[in-house]
């Protein structure tokens, strides 16, 4: 399968913590995206890294690729009640292809 | 900043009936995309289309699918048929062959 996995599935943590999610997938990727969702709403579409890249940052948040271990991190520094959502990491195997999207880790933010 | 858009949000409709979700791509993109999302499930591909034909679909866009970019501007996906399990929450996305910008989205209830 050209799907991966996420881990967590679920993560509570402290407001002001940092949240470390991870992602891991079969075959050669042309980019990885991660992407938000509040609950039944749109996805906000995060960071794009690509193949070549190994980490990205963006504000509060860091991505990081290894390519050898086929596995991605999402990281997002001093966590704010309002990054309770799901994310979702995204695989892309060409430019222009279709998204394949994991299964998501479920964020929560306590006060 | 250019973005997808979707009509309508929300769509109730009673089995077996047609509907037509519509999308406005960001208007200098080439590629297009359908996906869905089932409550509480992940974002899966539908079907791509580029050069006024699709280019890859998935098992779940079988006959009962279609898409149709009637004019210059909008991007429709219409179900002929509606089943129960229809129901979800249906995202346009365009891209101009990098990253792939989504719509908020349309809620389908099937009943």
């Amino acid at each position: 399968s050209q799907q991966g996995e996420e881990d967590p599935q679920a993560l509570s943590i402290q407001e002001g913590e940092n949240a470390t999610m991870n992602c891991s997938y079969k075959t050669s990727i042309n980019n990885l995206q991660w992407y938000r969702q509040n609950s039944g709403r749109g996805l906000v579409h995060l960071i794009l890294i690509r193949s070549n890249e190994r980490e990205k940052h963006s504000g509060r948040l860091r991505v990081t690729l290894d390519t050898s271990k086929k596995s991605s991190s999402l990281l997002i520094t001093a966590s704010r009640a309002a990054d309770t959502a799901s994310y979702f990491c995204a695989r892309q195997y060409s430019s222009a292809s279709k998204i394949i999207f994991g299964s998501g880790t479920r964020l929560s933010i306590r006060p | 900043e250019p973005e997808v858009t979707q009509t309508p949000s929300h769509q109730v409709t009673q089995m077996g009936q047609e509907v037509i979700l519509r999308c406005v791509p960001i208007s200098n993109h080439l590629y297009f995309y359908w996906y869905r999302q089932i409550l509480g499930q992940k974002v899966e591909f539908l079907v791509s289309f580029y050069n006024n034909e699709i280019s890859e679909k998935s098992e779940i866009f079988d006959d009962q699918f279609s898409v149709e970019r009637p004019d210059g501007s909008n991007f429709t996906l219409k179900i002929r048929s509606t089943k129960l399990e229809d129901s979800a929450m249906y995202f346009c996305a365009s891209s101009d062959g990098y990253e792939q910008y989504f719509g908020p989205g349309t809620r389908l209830t099937v009943t």
